[in-house]
């Protein structure tokens, strides 16, 4: 079965500081991979998808994620955190053989930045 | 582009009373999903439609819960009875075509209280 697993529930960062959100999944087909963001009482936001076109994707809002099979690891990153960016993150997974659009979403990262 | 219209945003009421969530996908979209939030368990993809089709609905937890969509434009998600433990956060979703890298656009959700 798919699954995803966030590291950390929660990452605190200074203001222009690195971002980094952990995100490793478990599929055993090639997967599709997503990062949504949730602001309060607001719904979700995609981010950013992986589809096996480049490893390396961008994103909206300076966020891009990196693809690593080896490590079955789909990391976030932002090089210089903004105060906008405080917000809850999920990562998510759809395997691409399923051809469902259905995701399955990690347990969700809240990121705080501190000024 | 309105977006995912979900209504109420709220809903209040007591144990044992129907409740009825209603969702508008954005138009043109073929697949819809209903997510349901909380704390404890993240989000939980209780059911989803291809071209008003129920395709999975595994994730509804018990017979109380039932959803229909009669039309493409409209959609609802109903509880009855209603137990506080149904209490969440429920969130519609939808999407443009049928396929696993094809990304969902969330609602902002409507936010059930069962007292």
């Amino acid at each position: 079965a798919q699954s995803v697993t966030q590291l950390g529930s929660h990452v605190s960062v200074s203001e222009g500081a690195l971002v980094l959100l952990r995100c490793n999944y478990s599929s055993s087909v090639p997967p599709y991979l997503f990062w949504y963001v949730q602001y309060p009482n607001q719904g979700l936001q995609l981010l950013l998808k992986y589809t096996s076109a480049a490893t390396l994707v961008k994103g909206i809002n300076g966020f891009e994620a990196e693809f690593k099979k080896s490590e079955t690891s789909f990391h976030l990153t932002k090089p210089s955190a903004h105060m906008s960016d405080a917000a809850e993150y999920f990562c998510a997974v759809s395997p691409s053989s399923s051809n469902t659009g259905k995701l399955i979403f990690g347990q969700g990262t809240t990121l705080q930045v501190k000024p | 582009d309105a977006g995912v219209i979900q209504s109420p945003r709220h809903e209040v009421t007591e144990m044992g009373q129907e409740v009825t969530l209603r969702c508008k996908p954005i138009s043109g979209h073929n697949s819809l999903f209903w997510y349901r939030q909380t704390m404890m368990r993240g989000l939980e993809l209780l059911i989803y439609f291809n071209n008003n089709v129920p395709i999975d609905d595994s994730g509804m937890p018990e017979d109380r819960f039932s959803a229909k969509m009669p039309n493409a434009s409209f959609s609802t998600l109903k509880i009855q009875p209603s137990e506080p433990r149904d209490s969440a956060v429920y969130f519609c979703a939808s999407s443009p075509r049928t396929g696993s890298n094809s990304p969902l656009h969330f609602g902002n959700g409507t936010r059930l209280t069962v007292t």
